[in-house]
C-alpha cells in the first residue's frame, strides 16, 4: 500500500530564508508526483508536477526534485515571503493504468513565513 | 471560467442528523472526485464518477456515506446518521476527461462539524 509522508509537519521561518520541504513515498511505482499549496478556506492549487521519468521541475522561486528509486521528493522555496505561508501537500499517482486517477496525498507541511 | 464550487462552505450539524454536501464541477468536466481531509491529515480519496456512474467508490468509509451525480454534472455527497468522527473538510475535484492521470481541479471544500 502506498504511503506518503511529509516532514516537517510545521515550519516557521523568517522572511528571506531558503527552505526545503520533504516528501517520501513507500512504493516507487508512481506515474507522477505533484506539489500543491492549500490556503485556509480555499481549494488546492497545483504548484509543480513531476513525471516519473523526470528529475526536477522549476517554477519561479520553486524547485521540486524527484528521486523515484529512493522514494523521495523535495520542494525548495527560495527567498521565502510572508505570502508563501500556507500548507504544502505532495501527492503521488500510481503507475497502475487502472488507478492513475487517484491521488495519494501526504500529511502536509504547514509553513509560516514571518515578516 | 469558473472553478469548482462547493456549498455550503461550512456546515454544523448534530450527531445523528443527515447532511448533504454539493459540488458544482467545472463546466464540461466529465470526471468528478470526492476527497475527505481530516484535521492535520492530507485528503483521502472517497469516490470517483465517470459521467453519472460511480466508477470507484472504494474510499467511502461505510454505508452511511453515499454520493450521486444524476445528470453527470452536479454531485451530492450524502451522509446519514452523522457521527463526530465525520467532522472533516470534504473536497470535490473535477477533471476534463475520465480515468487516467488527468489533472484534477479542486474546490474550496465544505467544512463539516458534527457536534
Amino acid at each position: 500500500k502506498q504511503e506518503v509522508t511529509q516532514i516537517p509537519a510545521a515550519l516557521s521561518v523568517p522572511e528571506g530564508e531558503n527552505l526545503v520541504l520533504n516528501c517520501s513515498f513507500t512504493d516507487s511505482a508512481i506515474y507522477n508526483l505533484q506539489w500543491f499549496r492549500q490556503d485556509p478556506g480555499k481549494g488546492l492549487t497545483s504548484l509543480l508536477l513531476i513525471q516519473s521519468s523526470q528529475r526536477e521541475q522549476t517554477s519561479g522561486r520553486l524547485n521540486a526534485s524527484l528521486d523515484k528509486s529512493s522514494g523521495r521528493s523535495t520542494l525548495y522555496i527560495a527567498a521565502s515571503q510572508p505570502g508563501d505561508s500556507a500548507t504544502y501537500l505532495c501527492a503521488v499517482r500510481r503507475s497502475d493504468p487502472l488507478l492513475t486517477y487517484k491521488y495519494i496525498f501526504g500529511t502536509g507541511t504547514r509553513l509560516k513565513v514571518l515578516a | 471560467g469558473a472553478g469548482v464550487s462547493q456549498t455550503p462552505s461550512n456546515k454544523v450539524t448534530e450527531k445523528g442528523k443527515y447532511v448533504e454536501l454539493r459540488c458544482d464541477p467545472i463546466s464540461g468536466h466529465t470526471a468528478l472526485y470526492w476527497y475527505r481531509q481530516s484535521l492535520g491529515q492530507g485528503p483521502e480519496f472517497l469516490i470517483y464518477f465517470q459521467g453519472t456512474g460511480a466508477a470507484d467508490d472504494s474510499g467511502l468509509p461505510n454505508d452511511r456515506f453515499f454520493a450521486v451525480r444524476p445528470e453527470g454534472s452536479v454531485s451530492t455527497l450524502k451522509i446519514q446518521r452523522t457521527e463526530r468522527g465525520d467532522s472533516a473538510v470534504y473536497l470535490c475535484a473535477s477533471s476534463l476527461q475520465t480515468g487516467g492521470p488527468y489533472e484534477q481541479y479542486f474546490g474550496p471544500g465544505t467544512r463539516l462539524t458534527v457536534t
